[in-house]
Order: C-alpha cells, then structure tokens, then sequence
C-alpha cells in the first residue's frame, strides 16, 4: 500500500459546483495533514492544514479529517476556472517525513 | 517577508557531469527540505536538514547529497548525473517543528541532463 494515495484525474467539474478531492494515507500514527495546490509550471502553494478530525474552513476551501478512516478531503466550493490546477495531499509519517502523495488534476469547466 | 529563493532556475547538464543546486529559506526557518519532482513518480523526498544536520533521509542513491550552512542555507549536489535525473528540484522551508511544521516551496530549479 502507498503511503499517500489520490485519484490521478482528471477530476471535471462545472464552474460554480463543489469539486472534492480525496486522499487516504496508510501511517495511523501520522499528525498533520496539509493540501497544496500546483498551477503548471510552478511550485506547490500550501492551501491549508488540517490536525484535528472534523472539519475546517477557509474561504471557499474545506479541509475534512477523518483519522478512524485514515481519509483527508478537500472541498472547494463555488468552483472557477482559476482553480484548475493539480492539488497534492501531504501527510507527516514516522519519523516525521512528509509524504506527497501524485496530485489529483482538476479541471474546472467553464 | 521574502519567500524561499532557488537559484539557479534552469540548469542544462551531460550525462556524467555533477551539479550543484542553492535554496535560500525563509528568514527564521531553521529547516530545509529537498524534494525530487517528476511527471511519472510525483514529489519524491530527497532529505532534510536541520540546524547543518541531515535529519531524515528519502529512497535516493549516494549520488544525491545536501549540505546546510549556518545560516540555514542550504546546497544539494548530484554526482554523475543520469537522464533520469531530470526533473524539477524544489526546496522547501520550515521552522522545523514538527509535526505542525509547514512547508513553504522555493520556485524550483528544472535540470536537463542531456
């Protein structure tokens, strides 16, 4: 099992809808749990971090944590164009490496 | 505050030759980390160093090593270079607390080996 899995993609979504992107990771003992968003061409940009089970917002963005499920999701609500882009889930593992998992390309049609 | 500089941006080597890759992290981060990225394995881990330390170390050959100065910044070095060495190499800095430590990448230097 990887450490860090996502759907590769290409995940579509209309303008205006809900995209959701999911990872699973398999280190039960990991803390922290981060979502970057990467434009072509450039780095990864942190989008947030999440490190209690539930939910957490910021702007359009929601990061979901579910530790039983060894699950983290990030919503994106009011979808636009400019959010087309590959988003990497991380996780910290044992010995505290942080682990990237593929990235999920996600395109948002207008 | 200034972000996490990487220089160069675009380097074109021979198979064979060696090449040395520079991150300036943010002001205050005590820990650079090095990731190798590809389109078919995604961002790899190289390693990590901490206060001139190496703390955690990835899956890659000898040929890949890294330094940290003492004023956090921080040099990685690839000996006889492959093609598959090329690919985009990003830094990425921290405090260095973990686990809520978060990273912040540098651009990225994209290296050819030709």
């Amino acid at each position: 099992q990887k450490e860090v899995e996502q759907n590769s993609g290409p995940l579509s979504v209309p303008e205006g809808a809900i995209a959701s992107l999911n990872c699973t990771y398999s280190d039960r003992g990991s803390q922290s749990f981060f979502w970057y968003r990467q434009y072509s061409g450039k780095s990864p940009e942190l989008i947030m971090s999440i490190y209690s089970n539930g939910d957490k917002e910021d702007g359009r963005f929601t990061a979901q944590l579910n530790k039983a499920s060894q699950y983290v999701s990030l919503l994106i609500r009011d979808s636009q164009p400019s959010d087309s882009a590959t988003y990497l889930c991380a996780v910290n593992i044992r010995d505290d490496k942080i682990i990237f998992g593929k990235g999920t390309r996600l395109h948002i049609l207008p | 505050k200034a972000g996490v500089t990487q220089t160069p941006r675009y380097l074109i080597k021979t198979r064979g030759q060696q090449v040395t890759l520079s991150c300036s992290p943010i002001s205050g981060h005590r820990s650079v980390s090095w990731y190798q990225q590809t389109p078919g394995q995604g961002l790899q881990f190289l390693f990590e160093y901490f206060s001139e330390t190496q703390r955690n170390k990835g899956n890659f050959p000898g040929r890949f090593s890294g330094r940290q100065f003492s004023n956090s910044r921080s040099e990685m070095n690839v000996s006889t270079l492959e093609l598959g060495d090329s690919a985009l190499y990003l830094c990425a800095s921290s405090s260095g607390s973990p686990p809520r430590d978060t990273q912040y990448f540098g651009p990225g230097t994209r290296l050819t080996v030709l």
